[in-house]
């Protein structure tokens, strides 16, 4: 049992490349989140999603998009990077919205620099 | 969204009782309010979560008054380890019946030997 892994670990872009994050988990679990935190800060919501094939828009979706095409797995893109875009990103997952409640697991980061 | 206000920072010794308050004035109904503690280089964990009144685990305790605007996250006997961010987590429904989360802007709490 993994947990919630993050691929990659660490990543440099040139401005105007564009990556895709991958988050995979193996709980099952319904809800998958992407944060991003910026030195010094707290957690920025950025997409979320609610089950298999569904998205929807955090407090900072600009620049962002984001898949679901498979239940354990939950993918960020960056079409265009920019240097603001320069952030530590987390993914997290939480079981099934069978009661009102938030305990995420979090994967452990990727570290994304843009120049 | 519900909005939520903490310290900035708070320092404390080994061996002391840590209380960090966190505000929400704006907490729905439903919400529960969770905190999480985040070491350096790592993402958050879930520490405990409550509704209303009084809910311990084995690492904290989390006292919520009757009107839910404020939550105190109580660590006995801190120790070095102890050393985090700690962020309060309250979440929305939003009308569309989906849910929105907001992390508060985290407690640095440094310990002491």
């Amino acid at each position: 049992n993994a947990g919630v892994t993050q691929t990659p670990k660490f990543r440099v872009l040139k401005t105007g490349q564009s990556m895709t994050l991958l988050c995979a988990q193996d709980m099952n679990h319904e809800y998958m989140y992407w944060y991003r935190q910026d030195p010094g800060m707290g957690l920025r919501l950025i997409h979320y999603s609610v089950g298999e094939g569904t998205t929807a828009k955090g407090e900072v979706p600009d620049g962002y998009n984001v898949s679901r095409l498979k239940k354990q797995n939950f993918l960020l893109g960056l079409e265009s990077a920019a240097p603001s875009q320069t952030s530590v990103y987390f993914c997290a997952s939480s079981p099934p919205p069978d009661r009102i409640s938030y305990e995420q697991y979090f994967g452990p980061g990727t570290r994304l620099t843009v120049t | 969204l519900a909005k939520t206000t903490q310290p900035i920072s708070m320092d404390s010794y080994e061996g002391q009782e840590v209380n960090i308050t966190c505000s929400h004035n704006n907490i729905a109904t439903n919400d529960y309010i969770t905190w999480y503690q985040q070491f350096p280089s790592q993402g958050p964990r879930f520490i405990i979560q409550g509704y209303k009144t009084k809910v311990t685990n084995e690492v904290a305790s989390l006292f919520i008054p009757a009107d839910r605007k404020s939550s105190t996250l109580s660590l006995p006997r801190v120790s070095l380890s102890d050393t985090a961010v700690y962020y309060c987590l309250v979440g929305d429904i939003e009308d569309t019946g989906r849910r929105a989360l907001t992390f508060g802007s985290g407690t640095r709490l440094q310990v002491q030997p």
